[in-house]
């Protein structure tokens, strides 16, 4: 089973520029989750998109959003880019709907520099 | 306010000690991760912790759960160095719509 996959790797941007990332969740999980990790820092939640919704976002500024899309992968953008917005963002999917054990499996992320 | 607190935050120690991590949270939840983070590396799942006095070992960790404590413990047995990573606790809970808290990481180094 393919796992929860990310891309780019690496995406360098400038300040004021504009930032795309993709995540492809495992196949049949509905949800997607997306976190900012600055170096050494612990996850800060982003977005959470459920069945083509979003179902809750984090202390962030409008200039990130995202979208689902009909096959449950999912895209965060950043406008406006700036320093300190380079981070690690991890991606994550699960199932959401039907209750039971829902823990998120995470992709390798894609770091993100600001120059 | 939802909260989830670790303890301690960063941690080193020597191979062969034992050592517990700690993870309190602030509101009702039945279910509880543990997630470990290699440097620069994705979060890989550990343990799920489903009920009150839920214990689960994997090698040299073992987890629990005391759901009227609202705690639970990530220890280390005869540690080695492998073992040394970030080490993250996370609950969901119906308030947030079953979305992860998550705690800020314990980062564990361990000496040869």
């Amino acid at each position: 089973e393919a796992g929860v996959t990310q891309s780019p790797t690496h995406l360098i941007k400038t300040r004021g520029q504009q930032a795309t990332l993709r995540c492809s969740p495992i196949s049949g999980h509905t949800s997607v989750y997306w976190y900012q990790q600055a170096l050494g820092l612990g996850l800060q939640f982003l977005l959470w998109y459920d069945e083509g919704e979003e179902r809750n976002r984090g202390n962030f500024p409008p200039r990130f959003s995202g979208r689902q899309f009909p096959n449950y992968s999912s895209e965060l953008n950043v406008n406006a880019l700036e320093l300190e917005d380079s981070a690690l963002y991890l991606c994550a999917s699960s199932f959401f709907r039907g209750g039971g054990i829902k823990p998120q499996h995470f992709g390798d992320g894609t770091r993100l520099s600001i120059l | 306010e939802l909260k989830v607190e670790q303890n301690p935050l960063f941690l080193s120690m020597q191979e062969g000690k034992n050592y517990t991590i700690y993870c309190n949270y602030s509101t009702t939840s039945d279910r509880l991760y543990w997630y470990r983070q290699d440097p620069g590396k994705s979060l890989e799942s550990l343990f799920v912790l489903l009920s009150n006095g839920a214990v689960k070992q994997e090698g040299r960790l073992m987890a629990s759960l005391d759901t009227k404590a609202r705690l639970s413990t990530l220890h280390i047995t005869a540690a080695v160095h492998d073992l040394s990573a970030t080490y993250f606790c996370a609950v969901d809970v119906v308030q947030s719509n079953y979305q992860l808290i998550w705690g800020a990481g314990t980062k564990l180094i361990i000496k040869p």
